[in-house]
């Protein structure tokens, strides 16, 4: 089945670093990818949707300058963590949707990031 | 912005027990689908209903997409401890451009 990759799963890192999390999709191309934000014992929230060559489109109340998104390719979204800080603490997700006619296709899941900053 | 209640939001009970999950929202969506999530890892697809009305069974999960779209609930027979986790209904928007995720609901299956 359709395979989506994250990388790294787990990172501890200190406040005022950036941090750069990766998602391929392994065995198909993706136009469009998301990333997700999930608070410990919280449903995953939206932050963004990715279009490979093309800025990303934000959710309402996400930091665009913040949280810096990258689609150069169709198997491969970079998220890029600014200058973290400890609220910036959370579980990174991302999906990917294969390319192909209409917009139904089923999206795929990564296993997830966690990031902790100390 | 489209927003997906789920009831409850935990739920403890005994192996061999019935149970349903609800997911609600004022917000007419073109498919709905439900997850599973275990700690630390992302959420798996269980199962995507499109039409109104639609019931889709997967071994002892029932899931209903309600006649208009806006509601779905997930059922499950005989619960086992393997059944523990969450579960997350997430629906795809009228242009079908992104999912939103549900409240969650927490299942904790005693043996």
């Amino acid at each position: 089945g359709a395979v989506v990759s994250q990388h790294p799963s787990r990172v501890i890192c200190k406040s005022g670093t950036s941090v750069k999390i990766e998602c391929r999709s392994l065995d198909f191309q993706a136009t469009t990818m998301f990333w997700y934000r999930q608070f410990p014992k919280q449903s995953l929230m939206l932050m963004a949707t990715s279009n490979e060559g093309s800025k990303a489109t934000y959710e309402q109340g996400v930091e665009k300058d913040k949280f810096l998104i990258n689609h150069a390719s169709l198997t491969l979204s970079t998220l890029t963590v600014t200058s973290a800080h400890p609220e910036d603490s959370s579980f990174y997700i991302c999906s990917a949707r294969p390319a192909g006619p209409g917009s139904n296709q089923p999206q795929h899941f990564g296993d997830g990031t966690r990031l902790s900053i100390l | 912005t489209q927003l997906l209640e789920q009831s409850p939001q935990f739920l403890s009970i005994q192996e061999g027990e019935n149970l349903t999950v609800y997911c609600n929202s004022s917000s007419v969506f073109s498919s709905l689908q439900w997850y599973r999530q275990e700690p630390g890892e992302g959420p798996v697809l269980l199962v995507t209903v499109v039409t109104g009305g639609e019931v889709k069974k997967l071994k002892r999960l029932t899931f209903q997409f309600g006649d208009a779209r806006k509601d779905s609930s997930l059922h499950i027979t005989a619960a086992q401890p393997g059944d523990t986790g969450l579960y997350l209904c997430a629906g795809r928007n009228s242009s079908a451009s992104k999912i939103i995720f549900g409240s969650g609901t927490r299942l904790s299956i005693r043996p």
